[in-house]
Formats: structure tokens, C-alpha cells, sequence
């Protein structure tokens, strides 16, 4: 069965630094998305991209988050200037359309020092 | 605005006992709802989902959900659990079947010999 690949499984960077979190949806599917899950606490939308933009974001996407897809396959989040409180899961996920429910990958722990 | 609670954090049982998972939900349109599973080390998988029609929604695993909306609920059930089946569930609740997917905080569900 296809899946979403995502990678590295673990990022570790300093304060500061920027990080791209790297996502392969599903071939088919035309809906991508970010969620992240800080421990201990729910799973978190982020954003949702189709047709090349950004079709819905939270509160949580600021200026900081940016999402690109620079090729046919890979669908990337890039966060700037990583805070401490960036240090979370962060779960890319696919969907076929809007109607289709989403395909979540294994996730990137992010560890911000 | 939406929002989803989970009753329990935690819900231990033993193998081949009975179990529900609590889910309520809150919302002034009408959604769709899917519980999610995560296993240790792995991402999110869709269990179930209820999108329209029958209100007894059966899933992957013998797991099944019933929505039931005058109560706003929808509890998951198994007749029979088994060792395997120890993992995070989420419920989640969505003004669209697909993105923007609000997720409850998650039951942790833990089956003992």
C-alpha cells in the first residue's frame, strides 16, 4: 500500500537555526498537509496546500513556517528561525481530494537546544 | 468553532475484554468524524470515519464508532481487545471530510494478559 514518507525521523538544531522538514506524499494524492504534536499535548493542524498554495493555515503557521512543493514528489515545511517551542512531531499527510481522508507519515521529531 | 474532547487519557483493560473510547465533540455546523490510531514510533492511521448515512460507522481492526448526534458523541468500540491493539487513539472532527482536522488529545489505550 503507498504511504507518506517523510524524513529525517529525528532533526536536531540549535536555536535560531533554520530546519525544512521533507515530506513524500502519496503520488496520486493533490492535498498536502503539516500537523505537529508538541509532547504531551493534542495533534495540531498547521496548514493545507493544493494546487500550489496555501488553501488553509492556523494560527500556529506564522511568518516563522513557510510550505513549498519544488518538485513533482516532495512537499517540504521550512521553519526560519527555530524557537524552543518549536520542538514537536511535525506529521505531513496527503489526501486523494477534499473528500478522501488524509494519509499521515510516520512524522520528524524536532528537537530545537 | 469546533472542539473535541476525549473523556479518558489513559484506559487500561485486559486482552479480550470489551472497550470504548470516549469521544464528544462540539460544533455549530455539521461535521464529519474519524478516529485515528497511532502505534509507538509510527504515524497517524485512519481506524474510521463518518462522513453521512448510517450512524454505526464499522472500521479497520473490529473496531467500530457510532455517531451519535444528540448527544454529540462518538465513542469507539471493540467487542474484544487484544494485545496489539495497545496504542494512542484520536478522535478528530473536521467541517470538511478532509483537512483541517481538529484531533481530540488522544486515549491511551493499554491491554494486559
Amino acid at each position: 500500500e503507498p504511504e507518506v514518507t517523510q524524513t529525517p525521523s529525528h532533526q536536531v538544531t540549535q536555536m535560531g537555526q533554520e530546519v525544512i522538514l521533507r515530506c513524500v506524499p502519496i503520488s496520486n494524492h493533490l492535498y498536502f498537509y503539516w500537523y505537529r504534536q508538541i509532547l504531551g499535548q493534542k495533534v495540531e493542524f498547521l496548514v493545507s496546500f493544493y494546487n500550489n498554495e496555501i488553501s488553509e493555515k492556523s494560527e500556529i503557521f506564522d511568518d516563522q513556517f513557510s510550505v513549498e512543493r519544488p518538485d513533482g514528489s516532495n512537499f517540504t515545511l521550512k521553519i526560519r528561525s527555530t524557537k524552543l517551542e518549536d520542538s514537536a512531531m511535525y506529521f505531513c499527510a496527503s489526501s486523494e481530494d477534499h473528500n478522501s481522508p488524509l494519509h499521515f507519515g510516520n512524522g520528524t521529531r524536532l528537537t530545537v537546544t | 468553532a469546533q472542539s473535541v474532547t476525549q473523556l479518558d487519557s489513559q484506559v487500561p483493560v485486559f486482552e479480550e475484554a470489551p472497550v470504548e473510547l470516549r469521544c464528544n465533540y462540539s460544533s455549530s455546523v455539521s461535521v464529519y468524524l474519524f478516529w485515528y490510531v497511532q502505534y509507538p514510533n509510527q504515524g497517524l492511521q485512519l481506524l474510521l470515519k463518518y462522513l453521512s448515512g448510517s450512524t454505526l460507522v464499522k472500521g479497520i481492526n473490529g473496531f467500530e464508532a457510532e455517531f451519535n448526534k444528540s448527544q454529540t458523541s462518538f465513542h469507539l468500540r471493540k467487542p474484544s481487545v487484544h494485545i496489539s491493539d495497545t496504542a494512542e487513539y484520536f478522535c478528530a472532527v473536521s467541517e470538511n471530510s478532509g483537512y483541517a482536522l481538529n484531533f481530540g488529545k488522544g486515549t491511551s489505550l493499554l491491554v494486559t494478559p
